[in-house]
């Protein structure tokens, strides 16, 4: 069964310290990882997808990595307005058309002024 | 483009009524997929939706059901309401060639 676990599941930043967000996952064959943002009650906001260990992509604060078991969401000077939770999913399988994602429970990222 | 649009925002309903929610898929999207989201939890894959067919389903009941029409928007129904069901409701859209998915803003659904 595909599984996709991040931690931490809160994490509490001063403006301006730098910190990284993991998730790891187990999947039967990666077709890709992919990293959303998501502010309380609207829908997740796509950022990042990663195809392959050793790819990297970055936007703006945020720099987004890949091995073959886990992704970092590096987020670099954060500022307040970063502050929301940071999904991480996974989808698998090379079946034709588009497999489901497999979410992560999130990363709940406050950052103070 | 206006992305992809889901409505209503917010909704309350009784146990055991029924209720239909719809989406209506990013410029270029033809596939939809549903996902409810339980407060503090990832979201969760209901189904999927392909030239007007259910291509695959996750671990919901049958009073769980969808359509899609030939302009690819997508409407969810859940009959037999449960307090349980409570939930935001999310609409992914994606190309079958691309696989980037796309969420809406997501219909936030109250049983009482």
């Amino acid at each position: 069964e595909d599984q996709v676990t991040q931690s931490p599941e809160a994490l509490r930043l001063q403006e301006g310290e730098s910190s990284s967000l993991n998730c790891s996952y187990t999947v039967s064959g990666l077709r890709g990882l992919f990293w959303y943002r998501q502010d309380p009650g609207k829908g997740p906001e796509f950022l990042f997808t990663l195809y392959s260990a050793g790819e990297e992509k970055e936007k703006e604060r945020l720099k987004a990595t890949l091995t073959k078991k886990e992704s970092f969401l590096h987020i670099t000077a954060p500022k307040p307005e970063d502050s929301a939770t940071y999904l991480c999913a996974v989808q698998a399988g090379w079946d034709s058309g588009n497999t489901p994602l497999v979410f992560g429970k999130g990363t709940r990222l406050s950052v103070i002024a | 483009d206006a992305g992809v649009t889901q409505s209503p925002t917010h909704l309350i309903k009784t146990r055991g009524q029924q209720v239909t929610l719809r989406c209506s898929p990013k410029s270029g999207h033809d596939t939809v997929s549903w996902y409810q989201q339980a407060l503090g939890q990832g979201p969760q894959f209901i189904f999927q939706y392909y030239e007007e067919e259910e291509r695959q389903r996750g671990n919901f009941p049958d009073r769980f059901s969808g359509h899609q029409f030939p302009n690819y928007s997508s409407e969810l129904n859940v009959n037999a309401l449960l307090l349980g069901d409570s939930a935001l409701y999310l609409c992914a859209s994606s190309s079958d060639v691309n696989t980037e998915a796309f969420f809406g803003q997501g219909t936030r659904l109250t049983v009482v």
